[in-house]
């Protein structure tokens, strides 16, 4: 079946410092993948829709300059969290949905700031 | 307001015992609602998908009910193994919620001991 693909699955990184977070789509192609964030015991929370040759759209709330977006491509988007802190620390998860709008999630990243 | 409310919040029970797991939502209009299962660390897997004229669907031993005029979904686990220990969350489809169109529950953290 269709598969999301994300990666690093774990990071950890020193303040200040950028981390960069990949999803691919193998099977088909998004032209609108989602990151979410979830904190520990929590549901997840959408950060940003990442829209495919264009600029991605943020919640209320997400920093755009913290959290950088490219969809530079119809199967792969890229979540940048530049000057990381602690705070930063959380799992994230990519998705994107089929043509027939079946919602397929990445494996998460979990980033742990130093 | 689109909610999706689940319950229990967490539920314990021992290995080859059944439960049912709870879902009321308030998204309107409805397109879909899934079950997901989530374990700890990972991205969330689709379990059951069902739409407005389903009232019931299985997966192996996962089976999803629908109620689209009380807006209810259960999801039911028949021989708990350990391996489905994992946090589930119902997620709807439709209304005006998020960018993604999805409203999600948070999730019941379902424990199985031996």
């Amino acid at each position: 079946g269709a598969v999301v693909s994300q990666h690093p699955s774990w990071v950890i990184c020193k303040s200040g410092t950028s981390v960069k977070i990949e999803c691919r789509s193998l099977d088909f192609q998004a032209t609108t993948m989602f990151w979410y964030r979830q904190f520990p015991k929590q549901s997840l929370m959408l950060m940003a829709t990442s829209n495919e040759g264009s600029k991605a759209t943020y919640e209320q709330g997400v920093e755009k300059d913290k959290f950088l977006i490219n969809h530079a491509s119809l199967t792969l988007s890229t979540l940048t969290v530049t000057s990381a802190h602690p705070e930063d620390s959380s799992f994230y998860i990519c998705s994107a949905h089929d043509p027939g709008y079946i919602q397929y999630f990445g494996a998460g990243t979990r980033l742990s700031v130093l | 307001k689109n909610q999706v409310e689940q319950s229990p919040q967490s539920l314990i029970i021992l290995e080859g015992k059944n439960c049912t797991l709870q879902c009321n939502y308030t998204v309107s209009p409805f397109s879909n609602l899934r079950w997901y299962k989530q374990d700890t660390g990972r991205g969330p897997v689709s379990l059951t998908i069902m739409t407005f004229s389903e009232n019931t669907k299985s997966n192996g031993r996962y089976t999803a009910t629908l109620d689209a005029d009380t807006k209810q979904s259960s999801l039911h686990i028949t021989a708990s193994q350990l391996s489905d220990s994992a946090s589930y969350i119902c997620v709807v489809r439709g209304g005006r919620g998020g960018a993604d169109g999805l409203t999600f529950g948070k999730g019941t953290h379902l424990i199985i001991q031996p």
